[in-house]
């Protein structure tokens, strides 16, 4: 299994409250990437990086920042969480070397906003 | 329109049976395709990537059509193991796009 592991695991916060998850790999991939799944709609992208400090939106970015400023950790914050944010969220890594756009998944952090 | 569909199933049959299902994509510039599996609250896993010539993986088997711009998987001899659900995915450049998945439940 690649070396991806996020933090917390889950996580109840009340609406309004700043939150931040946190997602580490050891595989040193350039591309990492922060996804939610909701039932009824496939994993959605809400952004991803391709390098240190670089960082673009995904389909679902309103509401939520990234920063990685380190090869190892993507960070997504969600400046002032709401309802419509509880889902769960996953961090996928890739490289572009050996096997090109596959990616893989860390174990995902479910979160509640109440 | 999705980028990714998939018949949500789901997809009920006995241990030994075959099953096959497809996923449909909307971007023909699309460059890769694969199957994730994705066990109850765990993860989603690469089962396999799909080649445009169709390829197999042990009990495996996808098949990709760009003209009509779909992806089949069938699975042989299913094993209750196989009970997951499997995600048709589509990719251009570096990113992905998934379809919401397609339950399998193998029965004893």
């Amino acid at each position: 299994d690649a070396g991806i592991t996020q933090s917390p695991r889950h996580k109840v916060t009340e609406t309004g409250t700043p939150v931040t998850l946190r997602c580490h790999q050891t595989e040193n991939h350039r591309y990492m990437y922060w996804y939610r799944q909701d039932p009824g709609h496939g994993l959605r992208l809400i952004h991803y990086s391709y390098g240190v400090k670089d960082t673009d939106k995904g389909e679902v970015s309103d509401g939520y920042s990234v920063s990685r400023s380190k090869t190892e950790d993507f960070l997504l914050t969600l400046e002032s969480a709401t309802s419509s944010q509880t889902s769960v969220y996953f961090c996928a890594i890739s490289e572009m070397t050996g096997s090109p756009y596959e990616q893989y998944f860390g174990p995902g952090t479910r979160l509640t906003v109440t | 329109r999705k980028e990714v569909e998939q018949d949500p199933g789901p997809f009920n049959v006995p241990e030994g049976a075959t099953v096959a299902f497809n996923c449909t994509y909307s971007n023909s510039a699309s460059q890769s395709f694969f199957w994730y599996r994705q066990d109850c609250r765990k993860e989603p896993k690469l089962l396999m990537s799909v080649y445009s010539s169709g390829n197999e993986d042990g009990r495996f088997t996808a098949q990709l059509n760009r003209a009509s711009q779909y992806i089949s998987l069938l699975i042989r001899d299913s094993k209750l193991s196989d009970s997951a659900t499997y995600l048709c995915v589509v990719g251009n450049d570096y990113k992905l796009s998934f379809g919401a998945g397609t339950t399998v439940t193998v029965r004893a």
